[in-house]
């Protein structure tokens, strides 16, 4: 079955930390990964893709098929950072995106 | 700006009372989705138009409709709302299948 997992729910951080947001996906092709944000009082929006391989705002994921991960990474985490997470693959046969429960980062000051 | 509306952002009915939530934009995009959140839990896909091209997930309740008379709008029709409609309404769009997804604000939907 296709599924993507994003085991933590809230993960807090002291600005200027590093960052890590989990992603663990199941997918029997080749998947394409995607991560999304939701800041507060704002749409979701795209934040970057693994095809691209960008980093958007201090923001690197790296696939890595092994382990089936696509873990979200920021060296120095920023207030600014707080939002909500989700991590997302994109089905091939389907073209159909499947959304993880999502993150919550908080940063603190 | 070119973008996703999605009105009204809040919308209270009553349970079994049909209730139309709507969708445009002005991205002149090909492909529109509607996808259901509720607390907690993925956004959830409900179903999708190509075009005029309707796609429904296998698990979308017969309960939940849609209809997209232009490329601009695109509205969620739920027939017989239970409490278990409740929920957060996304519409999102894209320019072509498997693209990047342009999301709207939602509608948060309340069911007494």
């Amino acid at each position: 079955a296709q599924r993507v997992t994003q085991p933590e729910k809230l993960l807090s951080v002291f600005k200027g930390a590093p960052v890590e947001l989990k992603c663990n996906y199941s997918y029997s092709g080749s998947p394409e990964l995607f991560w999304y944000v939701q800041y507060s009082r704002q749409r979701l929006q795209l934040l970057l893709r693994h095809i691209s391989r960008e980093s958007i705002k201090g923001f690197t994921a790296d696939l890595n098929k092994g382990e089936t991960s696509f873990h979200l990474k920021k060296p120095f985490a920023q207030e600014e950072d707080s939002a909500m997470y989700y991590c997302a693959l994109l089905s091939s046969g389907t073209y159909k995106y499947i959304f993880g429960t999502g993150t919550r980062l908080k940063v603190l000051a | 700006d070119a973008m996703v509306i999605q009105n009204p952002r809040y919308q209270v009915t009553q349970f079994g009372k049909p209730v139309t939530l709507s969708c445009s934009q002005t991205l002149n995009h090909n492909v529109m989705y509607w996808y259901q959140q509720k607390s907690s839990q993925a956004p959830k896909l409900l179903f999708h138009y190509y075009d005029k091209d309707f796609n429904n997930e296998a698990d979308t309740p017969d309960n939940f409709q849609s209809r997209r008379p232009n490329t601009s709008f695109c509205f969620l029709d739920i027939r017989s709302p239970g409490l278990g409609d409740a929920a957060m309404y996304l519409c999102a769009t894209s320019k072509r299948t498997g693209g990047t997804q342009y999301f709207g604000p939602g509608t948060r939907l309340l069911v007494l």
